[in-house]
């Protein structure tokens, strides 16, 4: 399975791009980036994947460099309820002919976002 | 929101009594996963089910087992609860056959356990 490597911790200020890094160096050919975020007691919320091209939705952008071994997401405009951790997330699938396919997703320890007024 | 509840929300229960979790969905999804989140350990895979009485393990399932009878439902139980199962416990979903550009994984509000 792919490991991800994000930093502890980061610091953005309100209004402010913020830039959360990811390392994946070990990722394959057919597995995908997921960026998922949890704010203090809730589940963890879906933001945004990519396979190998840029990606944006209405919550982020996703950047993957050309050789796939890290990437970034970027929240455009930080807003207090943005402050959670973020967890990067290398896709593991297994496919077992038989029964179809497995899925599976390891998280890693995430980044605390702490979003400052 | 997913369509994911899971109950109870909350429970304390005793050391030895057996606790049985549940999660619904009106997903329709194949995929269901437990999860447990502990301070220092992140999100960890406990059980995961792939279809209807298909099940397999996880990285932590001792002192687990899952059950699913009918897509919308899988139980999480502990046969006998002891303290190292206080935790947050969160039921999953997914359907890559319906999405394989990605199989976006959704998680529910979570169970919060206490064993004493």
């Amino acid at each position: 399975d792919a490991k991800t490597t994000q930093p502890t911790s980061m610091d953005c200020a309100e209004g402010r791009a913020a830039n959360l890094p990811c390392n994946h160096s070990t990722i394959s050919g057919n597995e995908y980036v997921y960026w998922y975020r949890q704010i203090h007691s809730q589940g963890p919320q879906y933001i945004i994947h990519g396979l190998k091209n840029n990606e944006t939705n209405e919550m982020a952008s996703l950047i993957i460099t050309e050789d796939r071994k890290s990437s970034t997401l970027i929240l455009p405009h930080a807003t207090l309820r943005d402050t959670a951790v973020y967890y990067c997330i290398v896709r593991v699938a297994t496919y077992i002919e038989a029964q179809g396919g497995s899925e599976k997703l390891v998280f890693g320890k995430g980044t605390k976002l702490t979003v400052n007024p | 929101d997913a369509g994911i509840t899971q109950s109870p929300r909350h429970k304390v229960t005793e050391t030895g009594t057996p606790v049985t979790l549940r999660c619904h969905q009106t997903e329709n999804h194949r995929y269901m996963y437990w999860y447990r989140q502990d301070p220092g350990h992140g999100l960890r895979l406990i059980h995961y089910s792939y279809g209807v009485k298909d099940t397999d393990k996880g990285e932590v399932s001792d002192g687990y087992s899952v059950s699913r009878s009918k897509t919308e439902d899988f139980l999480l139980t502990l046969e006998s609860a002891t303290s190292s199962q206080t935790s947050v416990y969160f039921c999953a979903i997914s359907d890559i056959d319906r999405d394989p550009s990605g199989n976006t994984i959704y998680f529910g509000e979570g169970s919060w356990l206490t064993v004493v």
